[in-house]
C-alpha cells in the first residue's frame, strides 16, 4: 500500500526553466510533508518542508505547494540548474519526529 | 556543519552471518531513525529511538534488533542474514528541541552472498 505517490517516474526540464514536481497521498493523517534531493549511492538530502497548516513554503528556488483537499503536494524549483538534476523524494509523516513515509522517487534531469 | 556519520560505508557478508551497522547522529540530535533502501525501491522505515528508547517500529525483521546509546549514537544489528537483506541502510537523525525535519547519513550498502 503505497501512501505517497509520485507518478512521474521521471522528468527533463531545460536549464533555466521551471520544473514541477508532485506528490500524491493517501493518509488523511499525514500532517507534515518534505521534499527529499538523493544522488545515487548517498543519503537523502533535505530540501524543504511543509506543515499542514500552510499551504506554501519558499526556500530560495525551492517552493513546496500544499493542497489538502486534493491530497497533492508540488515542489516548484525555479531556476532549474544542472546541479539539480538528482532523484527528488516526496516524504509524508504524521505528528512529528515520527517515520517519515517515502514515495517513489521522481528522477530530474535538468539540460544545460 | 557536522553531518549523520554511518559505519561502515559497505560491508559485505555470507549467508547466516551476523552484520552490525552504526550510526552516529548530528551532534546535540536525540532521535535517531533506521531506514533500508531495497534495488529500485523508496527508502522503508525500519525503526526509530529517542532518548535511547525505542519509539517507533516499522518493518524490521525479527532477525534484526536495534539500540541507542548513552551518547545518542544507535546501532543496527542483523543476524542469520539473507540474500534478500542486501540494500542501502540510512540512519536518520532529528531534534526535538527542533523541527521535525530528519537528516540522513550517507548509508551503509549491505551486500549479501
Amino acid at each position: 500500500d503505497q501512501q505517497v505517490k509520485q507518478n512521474s517516474p521521471s522528468l527533463s526540464v531545460q536549464e533555466g526553466r521551471i520544473s514541477i514536481l508532485n506528490c500524491d497521498y493517501t493518509n488523511s493523517m499525514f500532517d507534515y510533508f518534505l521534499w527529499y534531493k538523493k544522488y545515487p549511492a548517498e543519503g537523502p538530502t533535505f530540501l524543504i518542508s511543509i506543515s499542514s497548516i500552510k499551504d506554501k513554503n519558499e526556500d530560495g528556488r525551492f517552493t513546496v505547494f500544499l493542497n489538502k483537499s486534493a491530497k497533492h503536494l508540488s515542489l516548484h524549483i525555479v531556476p532549474s540548474q544542472p546541479g539539480d538534476s538528482a532523484v527528488y523524494f516526496c516524504a509524508a509523516s504524521h505528528g512529528g519526529y515520527q517515520k517519515v513515509t517515502f514515495g517513489t522517487g521522481t528522477k530530474l534531469q535538468v539540460i544545460p | 556543519a557536522a553531518g549523520v556519520i554511518q559505519s561502515p560505508r559497505h560491508l559485505i557478508k555470507e549467508k547466516r552471518e551476523t552484520a552490525t551497522l552504526k550510526c552516529y547522529p548530528i551532534p546535540r540530535h536525540d532521535t535517531v531513525y533506521w531506514y533500508q533502501q531495497g534495488p529500485g525501491q523508496d527508502p522503508q522505515f525500519l525503526i526509530s529511538f529517542y532518548e535511547k528508547m525505542q519509539s517507533d517500529k516499522g518493518s524490521i525483521p525479527d532477525r534484526f534488533s536495534a539500540q541507542q546509546f548513552s551518547d545518542y549514537h544507535s546501532e543496527l544489528n542483523m543476524s542469520s542474514l539473507e540474500l534478500g537483506d542486501s540494500a542501502l541502510y540510512f540512519c536518520a537523525s532529528s531534534s526535538r528541541q527542533g523541527a521535525y525535519e530528519q537528516y540522513f547519513g550517507p548509508g551503509t550498502r549491505l551486500t549479501v552472498t
